[in-house]
């Protein structure tokens, strides 16, 4: 069974400018996660998705960040405009809806100067 | 006041050793309790889940919750340099199926050394 996959798994940007993740889950998975993971630190839940509804976006800076699943399938994260502070490692996670497991992707790498 | 707090690394032993990992933690209401496995450029993967109080045994990995001290650990026997990685603990209020938050912990960089 294939993983999580993410790309890119790097990218190098400049304060001000835009960037995009993107993320397919594991086939048959309908709740997907996105984390942010500043170095460090543990990760940080962004948002989760169940399906292409969104269950929870608390803690998504919304001024800057957008993410979407518009077939309930694959994702997208976005940034736009980037902060110094966005340099972290954006993870992304899987579920079944009747699993107790979230199955994370390698990460995109994202650094900002 | 961080919800979990977890011991700060890097912990570096011989192999062979037992290890301990521990976290604390402030909110009440998580019931969900896992320890996650995050080797460099990796993300992270499970290794233990736990609800509740009590002991989960997993060949040479051992959990252990307390929630009337909201402290859990985990137990690494005989350990090998393939342990070496960051180990989180991770715990939500509600079981992972309802799709509830993680709360990861910081995080404990582990060395074994051959």
């Amino acid at each position: 069974e294939a993983g999580v996959a993410q790309s890119p798994r790097y990218k190098i940007i400049e304060k001000r400018q835009s960037v995009a993740f993107w993320c397919n889950p594991i086939s048959g998975h309908a709740t997907l996660y996105w984390y942010q993971q500043i170095l460090g630190q543990g990760p940080k839940l962004l948002i989760q998705f169940q399906n292409n509804g969104v269950v929870d976006d608390s803690q998504l800076p919304k001024d800057r960040f957008s993410a979407e699943r518009l077939k309930g399938v694959d994702s997208t994260l976005k940034i736009q405009p980037a902060k110094l502070e966005d340099s972290a490692v954006y993870l992304c996670a899987s579920s079944s809806t009747t699993g107790s497991t979230q199955y994370f992707g390698p990460g995109t790498r994202l650094l900002v100067l | 006041q961080k919800e979990v707090e977890q011991d700060p690394g890097p912990l570096s032993v011989p192999e062979g050793a037992i290890v301990s990992l521990n976290c604390t933690y402030s909110n009440s209401a998580f019931q969900y309790f896992m320890w996650y496995r995050q080797y460099s450029r990796k993300g992270p993967e499970l290794l233990m889940y736990t609800y509740s109080s009590g002991n989960k045994e997993d060949g040479r990995f051992t959990a252990q919750v307390d929630k009337s001290s909201k402290y859990i650990s985990l137990f690494i026997r005989d350990s090998q340099p393939s342990d070496s990685a960051t180990y989180l603990c991770a715990m939500s209020a509600l079981g992972e199926t309802s799709g509830s938050r993680l709360t990861f912990g910081e995080g404990t960089q582990l060395t074994v050394n051959p």
